[in-house]
């Protein structure tokens, strides 16, 4: 069964930290790696990812992928209060389907 | 960026009323649509795939029945909640693919029910 696993689920830190969130997948037929940024509506995109080792960054955000580990890290660099959102991970397996994690609630604090 | 709309934004409806959700790509051609439902602190789970001109595929476990969907056009979508239960009540979703290889997704705001 394909699942995509993501850690922590939740974590609070103050403005200026340094945050990485966690995302593992297990899926057939992978093609791609999202991520997104859910705060009170609808998810926005973030990040696709298809290539190890390549990092995509944008702005204090960056993320990259581990295609022989199956993981992918988004980093969040002095964090700020607007940043306060639920990060979902996806997956694409081989279709326009999505898998979804459960997402990892982030919480900072000014 | 491509836009996804829904309508409406929030419904509050009597146990036993159906409810139409719409769904619209408002500046490309969606031949696909994902509908998707988010209760309380879970994630984004997939109900079913929108096919214009097409039945929609539902996942395993969401009654096609009890959630009509409606591909009637290129740019809409519709999902209809029939005889909606306090337990429908969640966070409905729709997406549309947005690129050729469909990896790339793009949510509609969407539609919050609460079914008293």
């Amino acid at each position: 069964e394909d699942k995509v696993v993501q850690s922590p689920l939740s974590l609070v830190v103050h403005e200026g930290d340094t945050v990485t969130l966690n995302c593992s997948y297990e899926v057939t037929n992978f093609r791609s790696l999202l991520w997104y940024k859910q705060e009170k509506k609808a998810p926005t995109f973030l990040f696709m990812l298809t290539s190890s080792g390549i990092e995509k960054k944008s702005g204090r955000l960056s993320s990259i992928l581990d295609k022989k580990e199956l993981f992918s890290i988004l980093n969040i660099t002095a964090t700020q209060t607007g940043d306060s959102a639920v990060y979902l991970c996806a997956v694409s397996r081989g279709s326009e389907k999505l898998v979804f994690g459960k997402g990892t609630k982030l919480t900072v604090n000014p | 960026g491509a836009v996804v709309s829904q309508h409406p934004s929030r419904v509050i409806c009597k146990s036993g009323t159906s409810v139409k959700i719409e769904c619209r790509s408002l500046d490309f051609q969606a031949t696909t649509m994902f509908w998707y439902r988010q209760f309380p602190k879970q994630s984004l789970m997939l109900m079913a795939t929108s096919n214009e001109g097409s039945k929609a595929t539902y996942e395993q476990g969401v009654e096609k029945d009890k959630f009509l969907i409606n591909h009637a056009s290129l740019t809409l979508s519709t999902l209809t909640v029939t005889s909606a239960h306090p337990e429908d009540s969640s966070f409905y979703i729709c997406s549309a693919p947005g690129t050729v290889l469909g990896e790339t997704q793009y949510f509609g705001p969407g539609t919050r029910l609460l079914v008293l």
